[in-house]
């Protein structure tokens, strides 16, 4: 089975720091997705990345950067967190390049609180 | 972007079939239609996918109208343990990246 790993679970951090969220998949997929999920608003996609160091902005770029130095590591970077970037963010992997249809398979999740 | 449009909120009773429909009337030609369903507390889980044909694997099946403007998830015995919200979805062709909507919350009744 596939398995996409975050690194924490559950992370609180402060106000203007710098915070990084690792994700890492064990299937060698070509894609790797990072989204954040906000209750009424669904899952929404933050950015993607199909190769290594290839990255695409998703629907809600602002405020965050993305590193993929390695095939099976997706970081998310947020430069100075800020309270309105509390939220569950969810990590996912899939098979194939750009606007692949294959599955996307997804990690549990790190819940993040920015007081 | 293609929007899909599910009701907010089903019920069924344990061991009986379950049929969550999705509507998708501004569907391009290359849009595959994907499902996921995603239970409390864990991230969403790839159910199944199709693009014009009905689909079937171990977790369900997927009957696609012919014009492609609908689409049904079918579970063919629901569990208990199939109590998730299910995200019916278009992606990869056009569409490029999987698109997600606000679901319906499956309740299974004992």
């Amino acid at each position: 089975d596939v398995k996409v790993t975050q690194s924490s679970r559950y992370l609180v951090k402060r106000t203007g720091e710098k915070v990084f969220l690792e994700c890492v998949q064990d299937m060698d997929h070509e894609n790797m997705f990072w989204y954040r999920q906000d209750p009424g608003l669904g899952l929404r996609l933050i950015y993607f990345s199909y190769d290594v160091k290839m990255k695409e902005k998703g629907d809600i770029p602002e405020g965050y950067s993305v590193s993929r130095e390695k095939k099976e590591r997706f970081s998310l970077i947020l430069e100075s967190a800020s309270t309105n970037q509390t939220s569950m963010y969810l990590c996912a992997s899939g098979q194939g390049g750009l606007y692949s249809n294959q599955p996307q398979h997804f990690g549990d999740g790190t819940r993040l609180s920015i007081l | 972007d293609a929007k899909t449009t599910q009701p907010n909120s089903m019920e069924s009773n344990e061991e009986e079939p379950v049929h969550l429909p999705c509507n998708h009337s501004t569907i391009s030609g290359t849009d595959y239609i994907h499902w996921y369903r995603q239970l409390p507390s864990q991230g969403p889980e790839y159910v199944i996918h199709g693009l014009t044909s009905n689909v079937n694997n171990r977790m369900a099946s997927l009957a696609i109208a012919e014009d492609r403007k609908s689409s049904t998830l079918i579970l063919h015995r629901a569990t208990l343990r199939d109590a998730a919200v299910y995200y019916c979805i278009l992606g990869g062709g056009s569409q490029g990246n999987l698109i997600f909507g606000k679901g319906t919350k499956l309740s299974v009744k004992p």
